[in-house]
């Protein structure tokens, strides 16, 4: 069975700091691979999006990158972090046309 | 986004039904999604529609008009548990989100 693997859970870093979030998906091949932001009480915003090794579409021009070095790993940085930077990331999987599965999140807090 | 609307927050009673309505840019679409998603937690796979018309799935029930761009989801014999975010996603390839309609559940 297909599981997506995302880590850390909860993270605390200062303005200015790098940041590398990593997810990893297991049980399929070539899948549509998405990060998305969600600030407090507010909807998923699709941050980028990628279709293969090394293909990154990008919705929101903003301080963040996405990187996928590999068919099933899919990475979300930053050089500097901002304040504005702050809430929860959430990787997710699609096969196709199917429905999305989402790993369980990374709640980030830049202090 | 593409344009995709829902209601904020809606509040109905245990038992009660609830209908969360979501609109959206109807171009280059391919099928829509739901997902219900409680605080703090990731969203969860409700339904999807790609024909138009209804899906019933349990106390779910989803509907599709592709003409007109529209969808519901139709919460019935509401329980507690139901309180949470649901997420109107729209298909263009990507996997675009609505706000969330916030649902609240009183006894």
């Amino acid at each position: 069975s297909q599981t997506i693997h995302q880590w850390p859970a909860t993270l605390v870093q200062p303005v200015g700091s790098p940041l590398s979030l990593e997810c990893t998906v297991e049980g399929t091949s070539n899948p549509n691979l998405y990060w998305y932001r969600q600030a407090a009480g507010r909807g998923l915003q699709l941050l980028f999006y990628s279709v293969g090794i090394g293909q990154i579409s990008s919705e929101v021009p903003q301080n963040l990158s996405a990187s996928r070095p590999q068919d099933r790993q899919f990475i979300l940085s930053s050089k500097k972090l901002l304040l504005s930077d702050s809430g929860f990331y959430l990787c997710a999987w699609r096969a196709g046309g199917t429905e999305a599965f989402f790993g369980q999140g990374t709640r980030l807090t830049v202090v | 986004g593409q344009n995709i609307d829902q209601p904020t927050e809606m509040t109905a009673t245990e038992g009660a039904i609830v209908q969360i309505n979501c609109t959206y840019q109807t171009s280059g679409f391919n099928g829509l999604f739901w997902y219900q998603q409680h605080a703090g937690e990731a969203p969860t796979f409700l339904s999807y529609n790609v024909l138009d018309g209804l899906e019933e799935k349990g106390r779910f029930s989803s509907f599709l008009s592709r003409s007109k761009g529209y969808s519901y989801l139709l919460l019935k014999e509401l329980q507690m548990k139901d309180s949470a975010s649901y997420l109107c996603a729209p298909s263009w390839g990507k996997l675009q989100f609505g706000a969330g309609t916030q649902v609240v559940v009183t006894p």
